[in-house]
């Protein structure tokens, strides 16, 4: 399966600054990309779907303007959390789906930790 | 959208014996059934997943049965053991995945 990285793998941050996350494709090339989000001890939740050169689509309830996705090449999607609040701490996990098969298996990243002060 | 529920929330089983967890869905257009343990802090680690035009997969320890007339789709993990401890999730969709809301199994020694 696809290699999948995130950078960086955990943050702490004040409120009201901004964070990047970095997601990569290692050895796949990646026209979609999923954002998940999961709160501690609570399931994952698709925040987005990030598609290369285009805008991402954003889950029923998920800010676009909070979470802003950029998806400028096909092995790399950032997430980056404007303004963030305590609230936002969570773990942000990406995955890349297999469009070389019919079977839609995904491959996640390691996941970010972030944790807002 | 895609609704999965998961049942139950946790489970305690003596090592040895068998875990089962079951899910439902709510959409008929799905057709891509996973399911994930996940530990602490990682990632989480497909361990066997099953398409809508099978009705059973078997993998050693691990099966899944599908019923897509129902909506409901099962893991069972048979001869459990100390590792098997995780929380293990299923999902459900097409392109896109649901996720249940996780299963917390302990295995006793």
């Amino acid at each position: 399966g696809a290699v999948v990285s995130q950078h960086p793998s955990w943050v702490i941050c004040k409120s009201g600054t901004s964070v990047k996350i970095e997601c990569r494709s290692l050895d796949f090339q990646a026209t979609t990309m999923f954002w998940y989000r999961q709160f501690p001890k609570q399931s994952l939740m698709l925040m987005a779907t990030s598609n290369e050169g285009s805008k991402a689509t954003y889950e029923q309830g998920v800010e676009k303007d909070k979470f802003l996705i950029n998806h400028a090449s096909l092995t790399l999607s950032t997430l980056t959390v404007t303004s963030a609040h305590p609230e936002d701490s969570s773990f942000y996990i990406c995955s890349v789906p297999n469009d070389l098969s019919s079977y839609n298996e995904q491959f996640f990243g390691p996941g970010t930790r972030l944790t807002v002060l | 959208g895609e609704n999965v529920e998961q049942h139950p929330s946790t489970l305690s089983v003596q090592e040895g014996d068998s875990a089962v967890i079951k899910c439902t869905y709510s959409d008929s257009a799905s057709n891509y059934f996973p399911w994930y343990k996940q530990e602490l802090g990682k990632r989480p680690q497909l361990i066997i997943d099953i398409r809508s035009n099978v009705g059973e997969k078997k993998d050693q320890r691990i099966a899944v049965t599908l019923n897509k007339t129902a909506k409901h789709f099962s893991l069972h993990i048979t001869e459990t053991q100390p590792e098997d401890s995780a929380v293990y999730f299923c999902a459900a969709g097409d392109y896109k995945l649901s996720f249940g809301a996780g299963t917390t199994v302990t295995v006793r020694a």
